[in-house]
């Protein structure tokens, strides 16, 4: 079974506006920590925000800001204020339980900003 | 500060052949994971080395194998290259004392022809 569903293949967003990019998980471990990555054409993959199974409160890193609602196992990234620099390939990952070590990853989300 | 440091960049290899990729771990990480990434895909995990020794595996058959060094740094070697395998390989460096951390590399681009 799938653990991240990202189900938006590509998004266009026009510079200076909020994007929200959907991601979805599947996990009964009541401990797991949920992560937003950037990948540019460059390869390299670029942490973003971490959100935590238990942390009360969504998290937020400068213009990012994870949107989690537990319940429905959801965890939508917010883009604030979108640059030109932001177009690149979005990535969500959990890393579920104490003692598993991996990402997994879902299949991506690819945005472009439009100046 | 240096981050994560993966050589080569790109490599292509012929089927049937072997391959070694190289990884660095960023300053103060002593664990090192290894993922596949195929093209328009997520990446998929590969292995992760701490203390020298694999600690956790994902579902890659055996000719996939690695190595961790005392200086924390690592090696994936692939044999028996198929056209399949043809990835960028991502390495990740994470401190053991909370794995969130994860840094990665810019990879190494593998062309099996």
């Amino acid at each position: 079974a799938q653990k991240i569903t990202q189900t938006q293949p590509g998004m266009f967003v026009q510079e200076k506006e909020a994007v929200t990019l959907d991601c979805t998980y599947d996990t009964s471990d009541p401990s797991y920590g949920l992560f937003w990555y950037k990948q540019p054409s460059s390869g390299e993959m670029i942490f973003l925000i971490y959100q935590g199974s238990y942390d009360q409160q969504n998290a937020t890193e400068g213009r990012y800001s994870l949107n989690f609602q537990k319940a429905r196992k959801s965890a939508n990234l917010v883009i604030s204020a979108s640059q030109l620099g932001d177009s690149a390939m979005y990535f969500c990952a959990m890393r579920e339980g104490l003692g598993d070590y991996k990402l997994s990853f879902g299949a991506g989300t690819t945005v472009t900003v439009r100046a | 500060d240096a981050g994560v440091t993966q050589s080569p960049t790109h490599l292509i290899k012929t089927r049937g052949q072997q391959v070694t990729l190289r990884c660095s771990p960023k300053s103060g990480h002593d664990t090192v994971s290894w993922y596949q990434q195929a093209l328009g895909q997520g990446p998929q995990f590969i292995f992760q080395y701490y203390e020298e020794e694999e600690r956790q595996r994902g579902n890659f058959p055996d000719r996939f194998s690695g190595h961790q060094f005392p200086n924390y740094s690592s090696e994936l070697n692939v044999n028996a290259l198929l056209l399949g395998d043809s990835a960028l390989y991502l390495c990740a460096s994470s401190d053991s004392l909370f794995n969130y951390g994860y840094t990665f590399g810019s990879g190494t681009r593998l062309t099996v022809v």
